[in-house]
């Protein structure tokens, strides 16, 4: 079964540095999607991405972070100059269509930890 | 968004099957009720999805009010591997994520 994977599996990185998030999306997938979970929290929106654009962002998704599709198959989350509260789990989801027809598939995650 | 309403947390026995509520009375015309599931330290996992009519999948089966104001996620034999959190979502380009069902399956 098609799988999005997420590399790497755990980031451990000194406040203020700049993290790359990569994803590799379900290949005849159209749209993809950032979300995050704190600690014993929700699932949390970050961003959602369609034709090389941001469709939509939360509140969360400052100008810290940017996401890119720098070539076919990749898709990433750069957070510019991390910060204590960006300690995460960090998914990566992807789906054929946002209107709800298809599922969405999720990565397995990447455990951010800002010290 | 439209939102859900989901128990906090639900128990059932082994084996025995299990019915998770979804109530989502500001659903629309096209929204699509999404069942994910997330085991511990694992990402969300599809688990069915449908629009009106209910669906079977080799994972559980889904049915849906007839107003589709509420659906139930149907596991027809809990099994300890069951044992996560079960999220309603209604479709849009968001996927907001609520607290969802903790279910606890005992052996």
């Amino acid at each position: 079964e098609p799988e999005v994977t997420q590399t790497p599996s755990h980031q451990v990185t000194q406040m203020g540095q700049e993290v790359i998030l990569r994803c590799v999306p379900i290949s005849n997938h159209l749209y993809f999607y950032w979300y995050r979970q704190i600690l014993g929290q929700k699932v949390e929106f970050l961003v959602s991405f369609y034709n090389n654009e941001i469709s939509e962002k939360s509140e969360i998704f400052d100008d810290q972070f940017s996401v890119e599709r720098p070539d076919g198959s990749n898709f990433t989350l750069k957070i510019r100059s991390t910060k204590l509260e960006d300690s995460a789990m960090y998914f990566c989801a992807s789906t054929q269509t946002w209107t709800g027809v298809y599922g969405y598939t999720f990565g397995s995650g990447t455990r951010l930890t800002v010290v | 968004d439209a939102k859900t309403t989901q128990p906090n947390s639900m128990e059932s026995n082994e084996e025995e099957p299990v019915h998770l509520p979804c109530n989502h009375s500001t659903i629309s015309g096209t929204d699509y009720i999404h069942w994910y599931r997330q085991l511990p330290s694992q990402g969300p996992e599809y688990v069915i999805h449908g629009l009106t009519s209910n669906v079977n999948n080799r994972m559980a089966s889904l049915a849906i009010a007839e107003d589709r104001k509420s659906s139930t996620l149907i596991l027809h034999r809990a099994t300890l591997r069951d044992a996560a959190v079960y999220y309603c979502i209604l479709s849009g380009n968001q996927f907001y994520f609520g607290t969802g069902t903790s279910l606890t399956v005992i052996p």
